[in-house]
């Protein structure tokens, strides 16, 4: 089967450094997302790594490791507002029909 | 402006009725989509929409039947609603060439059936 594994819960204090893990199994590979989700929210696209190494975008940073099919979101700095789940998702198709997420991450940033 | 809009938000219905829910996008994507979200948060795509060629999810029950009057609009009939069609579905879309690496989601319609 296809499947995409990441923690389900992190905890952590404003000012820190959360990683989130995200390794997968799947029948193809063309790029891994991260997506932001707030409660009640849509999801919001927050990086794309389609080759191997790191990707930086502001606070948010999201490496990828295509030989070890794992890859992690890096928040720095983290804010109250940074409270959210936080998806892996993987393109296992050239044509991106099959896209498939991961169950999410449910990050708690307490002051 | 709403980029990916959907309606109705909220949507409460009995089993066995018949409802809709519209989408339009106003980013001149190609590509749109329906996903799933249930009560533990699992995101499932149900179908993708490119122009003319519609990519159906072989897990989806022919109950659900998505109608796109043109490459902006993609509307999701679902008919004998069941319990377990509560769920939250988003409407979304992604630029041409990027193959759904960048997701641009609606708000999503709150199902309830009851």
């Amino acid at each position: 089967g296809q499947s995409l594994e990441q923690p389900s819960e992190v905890t952590a204090v404003e000012g820190a450094i959360v990683q989130i893990n995200c390794t997968y199994q799947t029948s193809g590979f063309y790029g891994l997302s991260w997506y932001q989700q707030h409660d009640g929210g849509a999801p919001t696209f927050l990086s794309y790594n389609g080759l191997d190494g790191l990707e930086e975008t502001g606070r948010f940073s999201s490496f990828l490791s295509r030989s070890d099919s794992y890859g992690y979101l890096l928040l720095q700095e983290l804010q109250m507002k940074d409270s959210a789940s936080y998806f892996c998702a993987v393109r296992a198709d050239q044509a991106g029909t099959a896209l498939i997420f991961g169950k999410g991450t449910t990050l708690s940033v307490s002051s | 402006d709403t980029a990916v809009s959907q309606t109705p938000k909220y949507l409460v219905t009995q089993m066995g009725n018949d409802k809709s829910i519209k989408c339009e996008q106003n980013l001149g994507h190609d590509t749109m989509y329906w996903y799933k979200q249930d009560s533990k948060k699992f995101l499932k795509i149900m179908f993708s929409y490119n122009n003319k060629e519609l990519i159906i999810n072989e897990t989806v029950p022919n109950r659900f039947s998505p109608k796109s009057p043109d490459k902006a609009h993609l509307n999701l009939h679902i008919n004998s609603l069941e319990l377990g069609d509560s769920a939250v579905y988003f409407c979304a879309s992604t630029p041409p060439g990027t193959y759904g690496n960048t997701i641009y989601f609606g708000e999503g319609s709150w199902l309830t059936v009851v």
